[in-house]
Parts: C-alpha cells; sequence; structure tokens
C-alpha cells in the first residue's frame, strides 16, 4: 500500500544544518514534496523533486533524492529560529492524490 | 494575489450539528482539494473537485459529508450530525489547469466537536 514515514521530531542547534528525512514506498510516485506548516497556518510549498532527479537545490534548501531506496531528504542550511515548523513530505503518482507523511516537528535552539 | 482563502477558520460545533467550510481557491485556479488532518497526523486526501464537478470522492465518508464547487461562489464541505471524531483541521488546496502539480494550501479550518 502506499505510505509515507517520518520521524516524529527533530531539534537543531541555530546556524547548524538539519537534514529531515522521508521514505516512501509507493514506486510510481513520480513528484515528491515538501511543505512547512508553521503553528495555526495552513501547508506553504517549499519545493518538490521530479522522479528522474537526484538532487535539487534552492537558496538554503537541498532536496536528495534516492529512487533505490525511496528515500527522501531536506537539508536546511544554516537553519534559523525561523525555520521552527513541522514538515511534511508528500508524494504523488502524478495525480491529484498526495500522501502525506505524519511531518517531522523541527526545533530550532537559540 | 491572494492565496486559497478558507472561512472560518476556527469553528465549534455540538454533537448533531451541520458544520459548513468554506474554500476560495487562488484566482486563475480551477481545482479544489480537500484533505483532512486529524491530530498528530498528517493529511488525508478527501475529495477533488473542478467547477460543478465531483471528480474523485474516494477519500470521503460515505455518510454525513458532501462537497460541491458551484459554478459561482466557493467550495463547500458539508458535515452532517458532527460527533466528536469529525473534530479535526480541514484544509482546501487549489491547483491550475496546468496540473495537479503544485497544489496551493489554505491556512485549514479548526473544526470542535462537543
Amino acid at each position: 500500500g502506499e505510505d509515507v514515514e517520518q520521524s516524529l521530531f527533530l531539534s537543531v542547534r541555530e546556524g547548524d544544518s538539519s537534514v529531515i528525512n522521508c521514505t516512501y514506498t509507493d514506486s510510481s510516485s513520480t513528484y515528491l514534496y515538501w511543505y512547512k506548516q508553521e503553528p495555526g497556518a495552513g501547508l506553504q510549498l517549499l519545493t518538490y523533486i521530479f522522479s528522474n532527479m537526484d538532487m535539487k537545490q534552492d537558496q538554503r534548501l537541498t532536496v536528495l533524492l534516492n529512487k533505490k531506496d525511496k528515500h527522501l531528504s531536506l537539508r536546511i542550511a544554516d537553519t534559523q529560529t525561523g525555520d521552527s515548523a513541522i514538515y511534511f513530505c508528500a508524494e504523488s503518482p502524478g495525480t491529484y492524490k498526495y500522501i502525506f507523511g505524519t511531518g517531522t516537528r523541527l526545533k530550532v535552539l537559540a | 494575489n491572494a492565496g486559497v482563502m478558507q472561512n472560518p477558520r476556527h469553528l465549534v460545533r455540538r454533537r448533531g450539528q451541520e458544520a459548513r467550510l468554506r474554500c476560495s481557491p487562488m484566482k486563475g485556479h480551477s481545482h479544489v482539494y480537500w484533505y483532512r488532518q486529524l491530530p498528530e497526523e498528517g493529511l488525508k486526501f478527501m475529495v477533488y473537485l473542478q467547477k460543478e464537478n465531483i471528480i474523485d470522492e474516494s477519500g470521503m465518508p460515505k455518510e454525513r459529508f458532501s462537497a460541491e464547487f458551484p459554478k459561482e461562489g466557493p467550495s463547500i464541505l458539508r458535515i452532517q450530525q458532527v460527533v466528536r471524531g469529525d473534530s479535526a483541521a480541514y484544509f482546501c488546496a487549489s491547483s491550475s489547469d496546468r496540473g495537479p502539480y503544485e497544489q496551493y494550501f489554505g491556512p485549514g479550518t479548526r473544526l470542535t466537536v462537543t
């Protein structure tokens, strides 16, 4: 079946890099997404990667995809307190049905 | 350019009442999706609508839940005879005709059933 797994919590010091990991099971996934949810807010699309890519970089964000292991990661360089939020990984087999993970709560310590 | 709008942001209903949640998609978007987020869980797909059409409602409970996206006005998610288990955050997303690959989410409606 379709499933997306993430660790629940991550704590880092301000200025360090954060790496948030995600594993998925659907091998037909075409797009993989990272969303950020701040307290009381909706989901903000951070970035997405097409399944034929290994890496995508966008300013402080780097997405790595290991399609063989069905593993996706989001690296945030120079993590700031404003990065504290819940980060959701989601997959889509190229359709509208996104499958979301349970989210990783990132806490940035000053 | 306003994003996806949802109202109300918070809704409290007693068991047995009806809940109506509204969603206005981003300007230029004609595809609307509803998701439900239970506490400590990820979002689960409920229903996909285009103007005046329900495309896929496979994620929606068969009873008490309905959704519409009329020609004019916002999309409505309606929950009749609410129960405590309906307490959740309901998110609406929209996308353009270019494809569902970029879904933009609203701030959500947090429904509490007492």
